[in-house]
């Protein structure tokens, strides 16, 4: 079963906005709202962020906000902080049903 | 508050058993769906399970069909997942996390319990 397609690694300035994407097939993020993002500081447990593609957690800052075009959907971080710093995985239901996960990104705060 | 706890995880050859648990808190554990997902040391994410509130229905991941089972007590508040057959590329950490049953993201996420599979 492939994996989600993400880049490896992104990074951003204090301040700046990234965004990261998740290309899936249509089998999984093209016909279902069902995308979910999660956030995995080293040695911590994965962190809900966005699901459903736009909507957040309660909790979860406002910087973070999704979006979804075709296969593709994206994950976008406002005013970067150095908290940000982290693993992004995103996540997408599947025809079957099961769920498939992107191979994760990695945001470095510079 | 929420709360999952893993355990069950260790050492265990290449075609050994193994099963896990996750023990649940601080909510309706009966009225939620319940997964599985696992991260190879310095690797992603990967579901594995997950099932239904009431057990009815059970869905696992290509690579660990036939060889892994889901299932739980509802009575004990307990998630359990039954490990056979199991191979090198099985080693991982296993995390329980909470479905809310007919959503599709997975929140709260437990700590994880590592599995090693090697002779």
């Amino acid at each position: 079963q492939s994996a989600l397609t993400q880049p490896a690694s992104v990074s951003g300035s204090p301040g700046q906005s990234i965004t990261i994407s998740c290309t899936g097939t249509s089998n999984d993020v093209g016909p279902y709202n069902f995308v979910s993002w999660y956030q995995q500081h080293p040695g911590t447990a994965p962190k809900l962020m966005i699901f459903d593609v736009y909507n957040r957690p309660s909790g979860v800052s406002s910087r973070f906000s999704g979006s979804k075009s075709g296969n593709t959907a994206s994950l976008t971080i406002s005013g970067l902080q150095a908290e940000d710093e982290a693993d992004y995985y995103c996540c997408s239901l599947r025809t079957g049903p099961t769920w498939v996960f992107g191979g994760g990104t990695k945001l470095t705060v510079l | 508050e929420v709360q999952l706890v893993e355990s069950g995880g260790s050492l265990v050859q290449p075609g050994g058993s193994l099963r896990l648990s996750c023990a649940a808190s601080g909510f309706s554990f009966s009225t939620y769906a319940m997964t599985w997902v696992r991260q190879a040391p310095g690797k992603g994410l990967e579901w594995v399970s997950a099932i239904s509130a009431d057990s009815i229905n059970a869905y696992h991941a290509e690579p660990v069909k036939g060889r892994f089972t889901i299932s739980r007590d509802n009575s004990k508040n307990t998630l359990w997942l039954q490990m056979n057959s199991l191979r090198a590329e099985d080693t991982a950490r296993y995390y329980c996390a909470r479905k809310t049953s007919g959503q599709n993201w997975f929140d709260p996420w437990g700590q994880g319990t590592l599995v090693t599979v090697s002779s």
